[in-house]
């Protein structure tokens, strides 16, 4: 996952919004994707974007996409005890056959 | 019943010995995957198949080799384990859609010891 670069630990409190950035290197990814992890389990869909939109917004989830910066961020708002997990972000580049992945982030939300 | 199923879930074995992990689907899809999970390097991709007679190397083949035995079915050996092939392994699979989205099994933990 070198291509994609995530920070790897993340805490904050029941209530709080989380922020979980990423930065990516291939601008010509055509979707850039957030996907959840949860202990013992493997990883799903949590949400995507297509590479024209800045934003998206889904319940209690936004995508924030900066082209320019090659800047990725999921927002979490009134985070919960069961959004604790391993967000990892991930790009399709063109010319690839395959996604690839970011190192991940580890969301820990404290009571 | 889970649409991605993996056999072992985990696995200690040693070094030296040839083992093979195993994955089912039936979702339908066409597109297989394996990848492999170490704490702090995310996910790298080991081989992918995008059909029965379609097999490519990911960016960490050395050491591996799969098998796609049936649109269902694709599994991954270590002819030789060494130990830093410890770590988790994942199944996935993809539908040709627009976003490509990728259907995960729940892993299998191995231990080379």
């Amino acid at each position: 996952g070198e291509d994609v670069e995530q920070s790897l630990f993340l805490s904050v409190r029941e209530g709080d919004s989380s922020v979980i950035n990423c930065t990516y290197t291939d601008s010509s990814s055509t979707y850039l994707y957030w996907y959840k992890q949860e202990p013992g389990a493997g990883l799903q869909l949590l949400t995507y974007i297509f590479s024209n939109m800045d934003m998206k917004q889904d319940q209690r989830l936004t995508v924030l996409l900066n082209k320019k910066d090659k800047h990725l961020s999921l927002r979490i708002a009134d985070t919960q005890t069961g959004d604790s997990a391993i967000y990892f972000c991930a790009e399709n580049p063109t010319g690839r056959r395959a996604l690839t992945f970011g190192s991940g982030t580890r969301l820990q939300v404290q009571p | 019943d889970a649409d991605v199923t993996q056999t072992p879930r985990n696995r200690i074995t040693k070094t030296g010995k040839r083992i093979m992990l195993e994955c089912s689907q039936t979702k339908g899809h066409d597109r297989m995957y394996w990848y492999r999970q170490d704490p702090g390097l995310g996910l790298r991709l080991i081989y992918y198949s995008f059909d029965v007679k379609d097999i490519n190397k990911g960016e960490i083949s050395d050491g591996y080799s799969v098998s796609r035995q049936a649109q269902a079915k694709f599994s991954l050996s270590l002819e030789s384990a060494i130990p830093n092939q410890t770590a988790l392994y994942f199944c996935a699979t993809s539908a040709p859609d627009a976003q490509e989205t990728q259907y995960f099994g729940p892993g299998t933990r191995l231990l080379v010891l």
